[in-house]
């Protein structure tokens, strides 16, 4: 079955830099790769998603970029900001025929020092 | 839009008795709906998938018996931990797909809910 792998497990970055996470997969049939922000005592929210027909998408500070060939996509954020400070989770979902499941990276926990 | 809400928030609970999760999807309806377990620091791990109608697919190493799944509505989906232990205590969350998007596989999560067995 797919396999996600998320780096770092820990980001610290000073306010107004750019923070980069990387997850790779295992199962090439995979065609949605969501991203999730996971405040503390809460539930993760969506913040950005790519589907395997696109290699790059961008919402304001926040872009995505896939790499089919290599099973891998990352997260970039820009001019970070305290308020990003949380933990944040890639996931892939494997062909749709597996009922919509996503299978999650380990998160990584995002510092945003002032 | 895309609102999911749990019930309750947080819960207490004395070892072997049972606790009902509610899962709402509050502004579209949810054909599949899906539960998960979270210890601190951690991931979420996938308990079950829950569709409208049918019974709940649970993952490997989850006991349905112990974790009694109801999707009875395209809107409400429960988990109920039944006979409670300490070692049930954890952070359960839910999240919905849209009807009309299992192909795509969009997911919305709930706030959680986190219950404590003493």
């Amino acid at each position: 079955g797919e396999n996600v792998e998320q780096h770092p497990s820990t980001l610290s970055v000073q306010e107004g830099d750019s923070a980069v996470i990387k997850c790779t997969y295992s199962d090439s049939a995979s065609n949605y790769f969501p991203w999730y922000k996971q405040e503390l005592g809460k539930g993760p929210q969506l913040i950005i998603d790519i589907r395997s027909n696109v290699g790059e998408k961008k919402d304001q500070r926040i872009a995505v970029t896939l790499n089919k060939t290599a099973k891998h996509f990352s997260l970039h954020i820009t001019e970070t900001q305290p308020e990003d400070s949380a933990v944040y989770f890639c996931a892939a979902s494997p062909a749709y025929n597996q009922g919509g499941k996503l299978i999650f990276g380990q998160g990584t926990e995002l510092s945003v020092k002032p | 839009g895309a609102v999911v809400s749990q019930h309750p928030s947080w819960v207490i609970c004395k070892s072997g008795t049972s606790v009902k999760i509610e899962c709402r999807s509050l502004d579209f309806q949810a054909t599949t709906m899906f539960w998960y377990r979270q210890f601190p620091k951690q991931s979420l791990m996938l308990m079950a998938t829950s569709n409208e109608g049918s019974k709940a697919t649970y993952e490997q190493g989850v006991e349905k018996d112990k974790f009694l799944i109801n999707h009875a509505s395209l809107t409400l989906s429960t988990l109920t931990v039944t006979s409670a232990h300490p070692e049930d205590s954890s952070f359960y969350i839910c999240s919905a797909s849209p009807t009309g998007t299992t192909s795509t596989n969009e997911q919305f999560f709930g706030p959680g809910t986190r219950l404590t067995v003493l």
